[in-house]
Order: C-alpha cells, then sequence, then structure tokens
C-alpha cells in the first residue's frame, strides 16, 4: 500500500511570502501530525491532527497552522516566512489515537531566502 | 519537564559488529511509550521499535532490541550484527498516551558503519 506522501519535495522561497505544504496519509489513517527538523533544533513537534479535529499543538507561533480534510488529507501553511523557518518538515499518519505506530514521509525541504 | 536525551552525537562501529545507542527520558507520567527512529538521508523517518511504560519485557524487532530500564529511565537500542544499510541519524522519541499522545523527540544519534 502507498505510504505518506509529501509534496513538494523542495520548496525555495522568499521571505515575507507564504506557504502550504500539503500531505496525504495512508490510506485509512485518520491522525496525521506535522513537524519541523532543523540542525539547531532538531524534531520539533507542530501539530497533530485526528477526524478534522486539532487535537494537539506544539510551541510555534500562530504564522504556524493547519487543517485536515474530509479524506485526512492534510496542508499546513506558514505565512509572513522568516529566514529561520528554512527546514524539513515531516509529516507522519497514524491509524488511530491510540495506535503507536507512525508512518512518516520523505519531507518537504523549504528554504527561505 | 518531558525530555529525551541522547549523549552520543555521533558514533563509528565497524560492520558486523553490535551497537548501542543509549537514550534516557525524563517524564513523571506512568503512561508513555518510547520509540526509536531511523533517518537516512532521505529524510523519511522510519519506525524501528516500541516500548511501553506497561511492558515488562524488552521489545524486539529482528536484529533491534530495546534495553528498557524503567527505574534509570533509559531506553537505548541495541543493534545486533551492524551492516553498512545501518549507517544514518537515529532518534529516540517519547510519547505521552495521557497527554493527547505529546510525543518529544531527542536530539539524535549520527550511526556510521565502516566497512
Amino acid at each position: 500500500k502507498a505510504g505518506v506522501t509529501q509534496t513538494p519535495r523542495y520548496l525555495i522561497k522568499t521571505r515575507g511570502q507564504q506557504v502550504t505544504l500539503s500531505c496525504s496519509p495512508i490510506s485509512g489513517h485518520r491522525s496525521v501530525s506535522w513537524y519541523q527538523q532543523t540542525p539547531g533544533q532538531g524534531l520539533q513537534f507542530l501539530f497533530e491532527y485526528f477526524s478534522e479535529t486539532q487535537r494537539n499543538k506544539g510551541n510555534f507561533p500562530g504564522r504556524f497552522s493547519g487543517r485536515q480534510f474530509s479524506n485526512s488529507r492534510s496542508e499546513m501553511n506558514v505565512s509572513t516566512l522568516e529566514l529561520g523557518d528554512s527546514a524539513l518538515y515531516l509529516c507522519a499518519s497514524r491509524l488511530g489515537r491510540a495506535n503507536t505506530e507512525a508512518f512518516f514521509g520523505q519531507g518537504t525541504r523549504l528554504t527561505v531566502v | 519537564a518531558q525530555k529525551i536525551t541522547q549523549t552520543q552525537p555521533g558514533m563509528f562501529v565497524q560492520e558486523k559488529e553490535a551497537v548501542t545507542l543509549d537514550c534516557t527520558y525524563d517524564t513523571s507520567d506512568q503512561s508513555y511509550g518510547l520509540f526509536w527512529y531511523k533517518q537516512p538521508s532521505s529524510g523519511e523517518m522510519i519506525f524501528l521499535i516500541y516500548q511501553g511504560s506497561y511492558d515488562e519485557q524488552n521489545a524486539t524487532e529482528g536484529r533491534y532490541s530495546l534495553n528498557f530500564q524503567k527505574a534509570r529511565k533509559s531506553a537505548n537500542l541495541v543493534i545486533s550484527a551492524s551492516q553498512l544499510g545501518d549507517s544514518a541519524m537515529y532518534f529516540c522519541a517519547m510519547r505521552l498516551w495521557d497527554r493527547d499522545d505529546k510525543i518529544i523527540f531527542g536530539k539524535g544519534t549520527r550511526l556510521h558503519i565502516l566497512p
């Protein structure tokens, strides 16, 4: 079965712009979570959605937002981009809330110039 | 505060040797899960092994085993008979089941397997 798909794989944006990243979970998975990975801060949790509802949020400013659609696909939006937003953004899906194993996509590499 | 600590930023190991990657965690919660993920240069995080806080036996998955010492709050990953393909970044993570499944990652250990 298909894995977690993230699009685009690579993105270059300029400061002040906004960006939308997409994540398609494994078929049947209802939980999608997003992470930011940078060399300095490591892997940091952004937010998690389950059945279109945000159920957990990390410590990121309001410029970072997300949503989940009825087909479980999720989008993450970052507005007013800053240089420090350059990172690998990873998405992971789980079957349900209590399910232990999360499957990750290959990530979107965002570069802000 | 909840925290994961991986003290080894990098390790070099000879092929076919066993390797232990260290992970200690800090939480006052009783219900949690400990995970190890592998991240090759392609970027994708690959799930390796899981240990629940109430599991009495150490988890094993093929060449991977998790040395769970609850009193010491450690969850070390052991890879037996290392292979060149094991070269990657390894992350230890903790999920807190009573805090809406909040997940915390360690900083990671970069493992290099030498031929």
